[in-house]
C-alpha cells in the first residue's frame, strides 16, 4: 500500500485554468504538507495542515489553497494557474514534531 | 524561514571516491534532518541529527551535526552508482521544515 499517494502524476493545463491536486496518506499522521519542486530542485515548502491549525507560507500566492476534507487527505487547489505555476508539488506527511517526513511521489504541472 | 545553504550544488565523483555535502545555517539549529531524492523521484527521509556533534552512520553513509549546531555534513565513502540523486538538509521553523539548496550527486562509472 502507497503511504502517501498524490493524484495526477502528470497535468497539462493551459493558463488561466484551475486545477485540484489531491493527496491522501494512509499513515495516521497528523500533519500533511505541500510542496512546491522548481526546475532547479530547490523544495519550498507551501503549506503545512494538523486539524489545528493552517500555516502558510508567506510567499505562497493566494491563488492557491489547501483543502482538507479529513485527517488523511490535504488537497491542493489552484485558481487562475500561471506559467511560473510549472513545477513538480510534493505531498507530504508526517506524525508532527520532527520526525522525517514521507513524500507522495509527486504531480508535475506544466502550465501552457 | 529557515535559510539553510548548501555546498557544493553539483559533485561529480568516479565510482569508488568518497563524496560529501555540506549544510550550513546562520542560526543554530535545534536539529537537522537529510533526505535523498533520486532522478524523477520523490525525497526520502534518511537520518536526524538532535544533538552537538552527533555522528551517525548507515552503512557508507556518516552524517555529522556541528558542535555549534549551524551546520552538519553528509560523507558517502566509495561511492557506487546507485548513490546517485540528490541530497538535501532540512532544518526546523516551527512544525515546518526548510529545505537546503541540495547537491546533486553524479557517479561516473
Amino acid at each position: 500500500d502507497t503511504a502517501v499517494s498524490q493524484t495526477p502524476k502528470y497535468l497539462v493545463t493551459q493558463m488561466g485554468n484551475d486545477k485540484s491536486i489531491k493527496c491522501e496518506q494512509n499513515l495516521g499522521h497528523d500533519t500533511m504538507y505541500w510542496y512546491k519542486q522548481d526546475s532547479k530542485k530547490f523544495l519550498k515548502i507551501m503549506f503545512s495542515y494538523n486539524n489545528k491549525e493552517l500555516i502558510i507560507n508567506e510567499t505562497v500566492p493566494n491563488r492557491f489553497s489547501p483543502k482538507s476534507p479529513d485527517k488523511a487527505h490535504l488537497n491542493l487547489h489552484i485558481n487562475s494557474l500561471e506559467l511560473g505555476d510549472s513545477a513538480v508539488y510534493f505531498c507530504a506527511s508526517s506524525p508532527g514534531g520532527t520526525y522525517g517526513y514521507t513524500f507522495g511521489s509527486g504531480t508535475r504541472l506544466t502550465v501552457v | 524561514g529557515q535559510q539553510v545553504m548548501q555546498i557544493p550544488q553539483y559533485q561529480h565523483v568516479q565510482e569508488g571516491e568518497d563524496f560529501t555535502t555540506y549544510c550550513n545555517s546562520s542560526t543554530t539549529l535545534s536539529n537537522i534532518q537529510w533526505y535523498k531524492q533520486r532522478p524523477g523521484g520523490h525525497p526520502v527521509f534518511l537520518i536526524q541529527l538532535v544533538k552537538s556533534g552527533e555522528v551517525k552512520k548507515q552503512k557508507r553513509l556518516t552524517f555529522q551535526f556541528g558542535e555549534a549546531k549551524k551546520n552538519s555534513s553528509l560523507h558517502i565513502t566509495a561511492t557506487q552508482t546507485t548513490d546517485v540523486g540528490t541530497y538535501f538538509c532540512a532544518a526546523p521553523t516551527g512544525n515546518q521544515f526548510y529545505f537546503g539548496t541540495g547537491t546533486s550527486l553524479t557517479v561516473i562509472p
